[in-house]
């Protein structure tokens, strides 16, 4: 069957940096996205990874391992408005989009 | 653009009421895609359109549900009847490529909160 894991919550402190790690087992890759979802609202896209290494976007980035089914999003200088749930979705052999369960991130002062 | 647009943004009903629910996809894009989250269950992929086709409808959960999509601007997701465990929120997202080379990602509605008594 098709599995992705990611941690189901996790907390930081406004400030930091934060790793959100997201394991996969897919018939097929064709691309790993991860989207963040505030609370209430519908998900939205922050990367794109289909070629190895690391992608980087502001205070976001996203890295992906193939051989290794692994995948992260780093989020650096963390601010209050980070709180959201974050999803990891892989594109597998038929082009569809297998979805994991979510990250919940909870930000503390 | 006004990005995917989804009426009605709430409905609550009976268990056993029929409920309709509508998507307005990106001008332009291809494909669109039903989704239906809940707690327990995350983000489900119910069905999907490649230019008004429906492609894969292998999770949509039982016959009470159905999809059209008439026309490349229009889509609308209906249970009949409705249930108190059809309870959740469902996304509409659009797509301007099935499966492109392209980073070609989802952009997906507000969403609908179905709530049935």
């Amino acid at each position: 069957g098709q599995n992705i894991d990611q941690p189901t919550e996790m907390t930081a402190t406004e400030g930091a940096i934060v790793q959100i790690n997201c394991t996969y087992q897919t018939s097929g890759f064709n691309g790993l996205f991860w989207y963040q979802q505030h609370a209430g609202e519908a998900p939205t896209f922050l990367s794109y990874n289909v070629l190895d290494g690391l992608e980087e976007k502001g205070r976001f980035s996203s890295f992906l391992s193939r051989s290794k089914g692994y995948s992260y999003l780093l989020l650096k200088e963390l601010q209050m408005k980070d709180s959201a749930s974050y999803l990891c979705a892989v594109r597998d052999r038929d082009y569809q989009l297998i979805w994991g369960a979510g990250t919940k991130l909870i930000i503390k002062p | 653009d006004a990005g995917v647009i989804q009426s009605p943004r709430h409905e609550v009903t009976e268990m056993g009421q029929e409920v309709t629910l509508r998507c307005k996809p990106i001008s332009g894009h291809n494909s669109l895609f039903w989704y239906r989250q809940t707690m327990m269950r995350g983000l489900e992929l119910l069905i999907y359109f490649n230019n008004n086709v429906p492609i894969d409808d292998s999770g949509m959960p039982e016959d009470r549900f159905s999809a059209k999509m008439p026309n490349a601007s229009f889509s609308t997701l209906k249970i009949q009847p409705s249930e108190p465990r059809d309870s959740a929120v469902y996304f509409c997202a659009s797509s301007p490529e099935l499966a492109g080379t392209s980073t070609d990602t989802q952009y997906f509605g507000p969403g609908t909160r179905l709530t049935v008594l």
